[in-house]
């Protein structure tokens, strides 16, 4: 049963247009997200964070959506760049206990064309 | 500031060995997570390590087991190998069991 869904494997943009990630989730006790990036031979790297009490977050290029209701979260870069080309994955967590652990979908590769 | 390292960066072993990887977490990190990522999927959370105790699991068997020492940093043993246990194994450390994680290069696995 996966708790955290992101239904396209992958995303082809064109470089300065907006680039618009999916992810949906399954679990009512997630209460914080975030995007990881992931290049190939490198660990997953933390771009964007947020909580279930906002529904925006903004981090320079980066900017994330939550809609509660919906069950679902989407990662907008703005303006895309060649650099940006990686896998993301969206991570949920739940308070429960004493550790936050992620659970994560399968990622989308993102492929910006110059 | 240096970030979270792992070791060795590839393995290959056979199965029924054991096999023992390394994390060093992020300077000021207390809390260590290990993930298994499989070819396609997204990272699965196996267990974290806060103040040298085990403190969440995930869905796996007994034989990933794990250490913290008192620098923080970590270690995830896996005995009796299976061909399944290919994978790449990622370490994250946060400052707190509740924090941002971040994230090692990951440590890639194969067992023949």
């Amino acid at each position: 049963d996966q708790q955290v869904k992101q239904n396209s494997p992958s995303l082809s943009v064109q470089e300065g247009r907006i680039s618009i990630l999916n992810c949906d989730y399954t679990n009512s006790m997630f209460d914080y997200f975030l995007w990881y990036k992931k290049y190939p031979a490198e660990g997953p790297t933390f771009l964007i964070s947020i909580s279930s009490i906002k529904d925006k977050n903004e981090d320079g290029r980066f900017t994330v959506f939550l809609n509660k209701s919906a069950k679902h979260l989407s990662l907008h870069i703005v303006p895309s760049q060649p650099g940006d080309s990686a896998v993301y994955f969206c991570a949920a967590s739940a308070v429960g206990g004493s550790a936050r652990q992620l659970t994560f979908g399968s990622g989308t590769q993102l492929t910006v064309l110059p | 500031e240096t970030g979270v390292t792992q070791s060795p960066t590839h393995l290959i072993k056979t199965r029924g060995q054991q096999v023992t990887l390394r994390c060093s977490s992020q300077s000021g990190h207390n809390t260590v997570s290990w993930y298994q990522q499989a070819l396609g999927q997204g990272p699965q959370f196996i267990f974290q390590y806060y103040r040298e105790e085990e403190n969440g699991r995930g869905n796996f068997p007994p034989r990933f087991s794990g250490l913290q020492f008192p620098n923080y940093s970590s270690e995830l043993n896996v005995n009796a190998l299976e061909l399944d246990d290919s994978a790449l194994y990622l370490c994250a450390s946060s400052a707190g069991s509740r924090e941002t994680q971040y994230f090692g290069p990951g440590t890639r696995l194969l067992v023949l």
